[in-house]
């Protein structure tokens, strides 16, 4: 049964820095590795999406890697911006062909 | 771009009800699925429907739960006899056809309320 598990569950910092959110999961077998935002009370906003034959996604100040065989993906978000505070969740596509498994999300704030 | 649209965007209903939750996907996709949100908690796999059937279900889609393609357009998700479990955001999602690669387009999801 694929489990993803994301990490920091939670994450402050100030407008301009870095930052890298962490997503695990159990099972390396995927099709592919979605990551989604989501604001308050509203839906699935899909950001990146790596096929399992590919290494990273890139989408403006947005990057995100995939290394299949540790079960790992990172999403980069670079100069932070007010506008990017939300969570952001990662989503496995494997198993039964259709099932998407999430993980429980990283709750961004990005700081003025 | 086409988006997946879901009506009611809040429905709240009486503990034993059964509630209708609808879906318009996008038009040319095959594949529909239902997903839910408990406050708090992670997303979670319902269902999964292709070729008019269901193609696989999560052990929460129970028999209180069916799902629906009435006409060419909507994909529904009934509820016969609500519990104040059931509470939660709902999201459809769709993908088109193609290989299991293909991403998952998500609606902004129902919110459902039982009293």
């Amino acid at each position: 049964k694929q489990e993803v598990t994301q990490i920091p569950a939670a994450l402050s910092v100030p407008e301009g820095e870095n930052l890298v959110l962490n997503c695990s999961f159990t099972d390396s077998a995927i099709y592919n590795l979605q990551w989604f935002r989501q604001d308050p009370g509203k839906g699935l906003t899909s950001l990146l999406l790596i096929q399992s034959s590919q290494r990273e996604q890139t989408s403006g100040r947005l990057n995100a890697s995939l290394d299949k065989s540790s079960g790992r993906s990172t999403l980069y978000i670079a100069a932070s911006q007010p506008g990017d505070s939300a969570t952001y969740l990662c989503a496995v596509h494997s198993g039964g062909y259709q099932k998407v498994t999430f993980g429980i999300g990283t709750k961004l704030q990005v700081i003025p | 771009e086409p988006e997946v649209t879901q009506t009611p965007s809040h429905q709240v209903t009486q503990m034993g009800q059964e509630v209708i939750l609808r879906c318009v996907p996008i038009s040319n996709h095959l594949y529909f699925y239902w997903y839910r949100q408990i406050l708090g908690q992670k997303v979670e796999f319902l269902v999964s429907f292709y070729n008019n059937e269901i193609s696989e279900k999560s052990e929460i889609f129970d028999d209180q739960f069916s799902v629906e393609r009435p006409d060419g357009s909507n994909f529904t998700l009934k509820i016969r006899s609500t519990k104040l479990e059931d509470s939660a955001m709902y999201f459809c999602a769709s993908s088109p056809p193609g290989s299991s690669n293909q991403p998952q387009h998500f609606g902004d999801g129902t919110r459902l309320s039982i009293l």
